[in-house]
């Protein structure tokens, strides 16, 4: 069964510190997505990064970076120097062919990260 | 510019009542989606549809119903059958890519 993990639900640091997001997922499918989404008190889910099952490259954008294994399951998200307009819930998401046949999204329980200044 | 708009923004229903929360997109896609996301449970898919005039249940479908009639719109309707509607409602579309477009969101309260 597909499955997202996301074992920090609060995190808070002081502001420039660095933070790393957790996230393991499962499933059995051979190809799938990952993806972070940033949730800010607004409401909307902002698009971070998405990444496929294929493509192990971490990636670094300003400052954030993502750290994808497949060997562990795992496809962690930092933040570099944090800041306060980081403070927000981030989740992280897997799509993959679902029994039903079409790529459907499975959630994790979002992380609410709290930087303080 | 192309994007999805979920209105209203904030609504309140009396027990017994039902209400439509409507979801309309310029964006050209196939596949539309309901969430539900209560604290600490993430997002849970109520409702989707893959093309005009079908849709699937999700995970959690119980106590709502779906009508997608038009492509641009996927409005869901909370029924007096759902016992616990406070929650926070979102729609997504998605087109050839598998990524989704998200609304902004409706906050529905009982009262």
């Amino acid at each position: 069964a597909q499955k997202v993990t996301q074992a920090q639900t609060e995190i808070s640091v002081v502001e420039k510190e660095d933070v790393t997001l957790d996230c393991v997922y499962e499933t059995r499918d051979t190809t799938y997505y990952l993806f972070w989404y940033k949730q800010p008190p607004s409401g909307e889910l902002v698009f971070l990064i998405r990444r496929n099952s294929f493509d192990e490259q971490n990636e670094i954008s300003g400052r954030y970076s993502w750290n994808f294994q497949k060997s562990t399951s795992s496809f962690n998200f930092t933040i570099t120097a944090s800041q306060v307009v980081d403070s927000a819930v981030y989740f992280c998401a897997l799509s993959d062919l679902s029994t039903s046949g079409t790529y459907k999204y499975i959630f994790g329980t979002g992380t609410r990260l709290k930087v303080l200044a | 510019d192309g994007g999805i708009t979920q209105s209203p923004k904030y609504l309140f229903r009396k027990e017994g009542q039902n209400v439509t929360l409507s979801c309309e997109q310029n964006l050209n896609h196939d596949a539309m989606y309901w969430y539900r996301q209560d604290p600490g449970q993430g997002l849970r898919l109520i409702y989707y549809s893959q093309i005009v005039n079908d849709f699937q249940k999700g995970d959690i479908a119980e106590g709502y119903s779906v009508s997608r009639e038009k492509k641009e719109s996927f409005p869901l309707t909370v029924t007096s059958a759902q016992k616990n509607p406070t929650a926070f409602y979102l729609c997504a579309s998605k087109g050839g890519s598998p990524g989704y477009t998200f609304g902004s969101g409706t906050r529905l309260t009982v009262v």
